[in-house]
């Protein structure tokens, strides 16, 4: 059955204090792995999309990457403002639907 | 401008009674989705519609009905509403291509409190 595990459920950095979040899949037929941010009350806002292991996204201190079996979201010298929870999701092609699976997610707290 | 808008915001209702939840988008997606969250934050997919064509049935119970008018608009409409519907519910649309990866958008939730 395909899975989606997250870990750690939280973390909890200091400013500054750079760490990675990870994201390990067992599917069968990746299309592509998607992460999402998820503030408190809000919808999920996307944030990179992985096809292929070896790839690597970033944007300003976010920064994916991706491996046959698990991605990783490194958050270098994170500010409060990155506090949210982070969703990762698999795309598996079902049926001939766009079908997204998601992990728990990761609940991040940057403190001042 | 709101790309994937949901309505209401927030729902309280009592047991039994049936209510809808309206999405549309304005992203020109041709594809819509609905998810459930659950109070530890997981979500799952239940429906997926296609140009107003049903592809995931995500063995959701019959209670709830999804209904696509156009390709902008999903609603979803949930007869004799149970204690176990409590959650949030988030539309999603995004282009289907094929076996393509197209990004889902999603809109900012409906929480739904069933007492």
């Amino acid at each position: 059955e395909d899975q989606v595990t997250q870990s750690p459920e939280a973390l909890r950095l200091q400013e500054g204090e750079s760490s990675s979040l990870n994201c390990s899949y067992t599917v069968s037929g990746l299309r592509g792995l998607f992460w999402y941010r998820q503030d408190p009350g809000k919808g999920p806002e996307f944030l990179f999309t992985l096809y292929s292991a070896g790839e690597e996204k970033e944007k300003e201190r976010l920064k994916a990457t991706l491996t046959k079996k698990e991605s990783f979201l490194h958050i270098t010298a994170p500010k409060p403002e990155d506090s949210a929870t982070y969703l990762c999701a698999v795309h598996i092609l079902t049926g001939g639907g766009n079908k997204l699976t998601f992990g728990t997610g990761t609940q991040l707290k940057v403190e001042l | 401008d709101t790309a994937v808008s949901q309505t209401p915001k927030y729902l309280v209702t009592q047991m039994g009674n049936d209510k809808s939840i309206k999405c549309e988008q304005n992203l020109g997606h041709d594809t819509m989705y609905w998810y459930k969250q659950d109070s530890k934050k997981f979500l799952k997919i239940m429906f997926s519609y296609n140009n107003k064509e049903l592809i995931i049935n995500e063995t959701v119970p019959n209670r709830f009905s999804p209904k696509s008018p156009d390709k902008a608009h999903l609603n979803l409409h949930i007869n004799s509403l149970e204690l176990g519907d409590s959650a949030v519910y988030f539309c999603a649309s995004s282009y289907l291509r094929g076996a393509s990866t197209d990004t889902q958008y999603f809109g900012p939730g409906t929480r739904l409190t069933v007492l």
